[in-house]
């Protein structure tokens, strides 16, 4: 059964820092992998997809990479702003052979960006 | 695109009523899934849809629950003599046929809370 970890359950860090927010699975073999970004009661917002066969991707300030045969994704965020305040969700989706689309969440990272 | 939508966003019931949501996917995108998350928890899955053909279903989607994709557009999930242990936010996500990647995109989420 694929589980999904994410260390530490929250972060708070001063304006401007660089940030890495670890992700690990325990079952390899996986189909793609997503970062997702959730405010507070509201529903996910699609950061960065990387599918198996990629080790990374970008979108502006955020950096996802994939070392899929260790089980680890990390997102990068670089000069963090307040606005990047948010809960951080990690998911997998596993190898499609097993006949399966659903995504496998972590339990989120919070972080809090201070002025 | 107007993203995925969910109604109601809010619903607040007493235990034992029936509760159902719907969700309208992107339009042309024919997948469709449904998760729930309680406070604190990455979201788990509950059930899948490709057009109308249900798929798969999780063992946390109790005889209580029923999902319906009657026409392969809009969903609906519908809970039956609802406990309290079935507050939850209910998401709701779809992806396109095209392309590999089976990107989820998720709508607002409707937060069930049962007194």
């Amino acid at each position: 059964k694929q589980e999904v970890t994410q260390i530490p359950a929250a972060l708070s860090v001063p304006e401007g820092e660089n940030l890495v927010l670890n992700c690990s699975f325990t079952d390899s073999a996986i189909y793609n992998l997503q970062w997702f970004r959730q405010d507070p009661g509201k529903g996910l917002t699609s950061l960065l997809l990387i599918q198996s066969s990629q080790r990374e991707q970008t979108s502006g300030r955020l950096n996802a990479s994939l070392d899929k045969s260790s089980g680890r994704s990390t997102l990068y965020i670089a000069a963090s702003q307040p606005g990047d305040s948010a809960t951080y969700l990690c998911a997998v989706t596993d190898d499609l052979q097993g006949g399966s689309e659903k995504l496998v969440f972590g339990k989120g990272m919070k972080l809090t960006v201070n002025p | 695109d107007t993203g995925v939508s969910q109604n109601p966003r809010h619903k607040i019931t007493k235990r034992g009523q029936n509760v159902t949501f719907r969700c309208d996917p992107i339009s042309e995108h024919n997948r469709l899934y449904w998760y729930r998350q309680t406070l604190g928890q990455g979201p788990e899955f509950l059930t899948y849809f490709q057009n109308e053909a249900q798929l798969e279903k999780s063992r946390l989607l109790s005889d209580r629950f029923s999902a319906e994709r009657p026409k392969g557009s809009f969903s609906t999930l519908e809970i039956q003599r609802t406990e309290q242990g079935d507050s939850a936010m209910y998401l709701c996500a779809s992806s396109p046929l095209q392309g590999e990647a089976y990107e989820q995109y998720f709508g607002p989420g409707t937060r069930l809370t049962v007194t």
